[in-house]
């Protein structure tokens, strides 16, 4: 079966506009997470999403950055106003059940800021 | 906030040598997870340990969990090229919880022919 996928898997864009990063989990898993990896700093946690609900927020980096998940499959992340310091790789992984179920991680999306 | 330290951040060793990459943390973890990177992809997992002392072997690579559940290795004997990559050990917080995994910054290790 398929894996995680994400697109686009390359995003360049200016300051300021906006950008939204897509993930298609593995078909049946109920939870899904989006990790941010940047040079030097490893993998942050963003948020993660039991079915459609995000019971935390709160690994956000600021209200620039929202999520949605619908139908219980595919996500989205939207970064508003970008800034220079979002530049990194987005990843999104999906588990079969809720944590601490093993992750599975997607190709993830890079990033630029200019 | 718990934080997993891995050493070393970098590594360059010929084909053939042993080598052991390490991850510490002054919390507890219900599980750590080891995981390999490549450039242009996304983390894959090697390997779960669940349990204090818990030794798992894979191959070549032979991972550790310390008794207290708070620190892990990673050996790899008779390292090969195909070795090469960005090894990243993450946590699962103690007492569960609705978080994503907590990750290292990773060793980046270079094995060369």
């Amino acid at each position: 079966g398929a894996g995680v996928s994400q697109s686009p898997s390359n995003k360049v864009t200016e300051k300021g506009k906006d950008v939204e990063l897509r993930c298609d989990p593995i078909s049946g898993h109920t939870a899904l997470y989006w990790y941010r990896q940047s040079l030097g700093q490893g993998l942050e946690f963003l948020i993660y999403f039991q079915g459609n609900s995000a019971p935390d927020k709160s690994g956000l980096p600021s209200d620039r950055f929202s999520a949605e998940r619908t139908g219980g499959s595919v996500s989205t992340l939207t970064i508003q106003r970008t800034q220079q310091e979002d530049s990194a790789v987005y990843l999104c992984a999906s588990s079969l059940l809720n944590p601490p179920d093993t992750q599975y991680f997607g190709p993830g999306t890079r990033l630029t800021v200019l | 906030t718990q934080l997993l330290e891995q050493s070393p951040q970098f590594l360059s060793i010929q084909e053939g040598e042993n080598l052991t990459v390490y991850c510490n943390s002054s919390s507890v973890f219900s599980s750590l997870q080891w995981y390999r990177q490549e450039p242009g992809e996304g983390p894959v997992l090697l390997v779960t340990v669940v349990t204090g002392g818990e030794v798992k072997k894979l191959k070549r690579l032979t991972f550790q969990f310390g008794d207290a559940r708070k620190d892990s290795s990673l050996h790899i004997t008779a390292a090969q090229p195909g070795d090469t990559g960005l090894y990243l050990c993450a946590g699962t917080a103690s007492g569960g919880g609705a978080d994503g995994l907590t990750f290292g910054k990773g060793t980046h290790l270079i094995i060369q022919p």
